[in-house]
C-alpha cells in the first residue's frame, strides 16, 4: 500500500530563503508525482508534474527532483517569497488511476 | 480557456439528508476524479470516472456515488449524511488515455453536516 509523507509539516523562512521541501513514498513503483500548492480554504493549482522516467521539472523558480529508487522527492524554491506561503502538497500515482497525498507542508514566508 | 469548475461553494446539510455536487472539466478533458479533504489533511481519493463509468475507486462506503455525463461534466452524491463527511470535496479534471495524467483541481465545495 503506498504511503506518502512530507516532512516538514510546518516552515516559517524569511523573504529570500531559498528552501526544500521533502516528499517520501514507500511504494518506488509509480507512474508520475505532482507537485501542487493550496492557498487556504481553496483548490490546488498543480505546480509541478514529473512522470517516473524523468529526474527533475523546471517551473520559474520551482524546481522538483525524483529519485524513484529511494522513494524521494523535492521541491526547490528559490529566493522565497511572502506570496508563496501556502501549503505544498505532493501526490503519486501509481499503477492504478489514483493519486496518493501526503499531508503537505505548510510554508510562511516572513517578509 | 475554462479551468475546472465545481457548484456550490459552500453547503450546509443536517445529518441523514442527501448531497449532490457538481463539477465541470477543464476543456479538452475527459476523466473526472473526486477527492475528500479533511481539514488539516491532503486530499483523499473517492473515485474516477471515465467515458460515463466508473473507472477507480478509493476506499469510500457505497453511499457515496457518482455519475458522468455525455458531456464529461460529473456528479458526486452522498447519502446518509453523517458529521463525519463534512470536508471540502475537491474535482480534478484529466485526459483520460495517452497523456501524462496531470490533475487539474476545480475550487472545491465546503460541506458542513450539523
Amino acid at each position: 500500500k503506498q504511503e506518502v509523507t512530507q516532512i516538514p509539516a510546518a516552515l516559517s523562512v524569511p523573504e529570500g530563503e531559498n528552501l526544500v521541501l521533502n516528499c517520501s513514498f514507500t511504494d518506488s513503483a509509480i507512474y508520475n508525482l505532482q507537485w501542487f500548492r493550496q492557498d487556504p480554504g481553496k483548490g490546488l493549482t498543480s505546480l509541478l508534474l514529473i512522470q517516473s522516467s524523468q529526474r527533475e521539472q523546471t517551473s520559474g523558480r520551482l524546481n522538483a527532483s525524483l529519485d524513484k529508487s529511494s522513494g524521494r522527492s523535492t521541491l526547490y524554491i528559490a529566493a522565497s517569497q511572502p506570496g508563496d506561503s501556502a501549503t505544498y502538497l505532493c501526490a503519486v500515482r501509481g499503477g492504478t488511476y489514483k493519486y496518493i497525498f501526503g499531508t503537505g507542508t505548510r510554508l510562511k514566508v516572513l517578509a | 480557456d475554462a479551468g475546472v469548475t465545481q457548484s456550490p461553494t459552500h453547503l450546509i446539510k443536517t445529518r441523514g439528508q442527501q448531497v449532490t455536487l457538481r463539477c465541470s472539466p477543464k476543456s479538452g478533458h475527459d476523466t473526472v476524479s473526486w477527492y475528500q479533504q479533511a481539514l488539516g489533511q491532503g486530499p483523499q481519493f473517492i473515485f474516477q470516472y471515465y467515458e460515463e463509468e466508473e473507472r477507480q475507486r478509493g476506499n469510500f462506503p457505497d453511499r457515496f456515488s457518482g455519475h458522468q455525463f455525455p458531456n464529461y461534466s460529473s456528479e458526486l452524491n452522498v447519502n446518509a449524511l453523517l458529521l463525519g463527511d463534512s470536508a471540502l470535496y475537491l474535482c480534478a479534471s484529466s485526459l483520460g488515455q495517452g497523456s501524462l495524467d496531470e490533475q487539474y483541481f476545480g475550487p472545491g465545495t465546503r460541506l458542513t453536516v450539523t
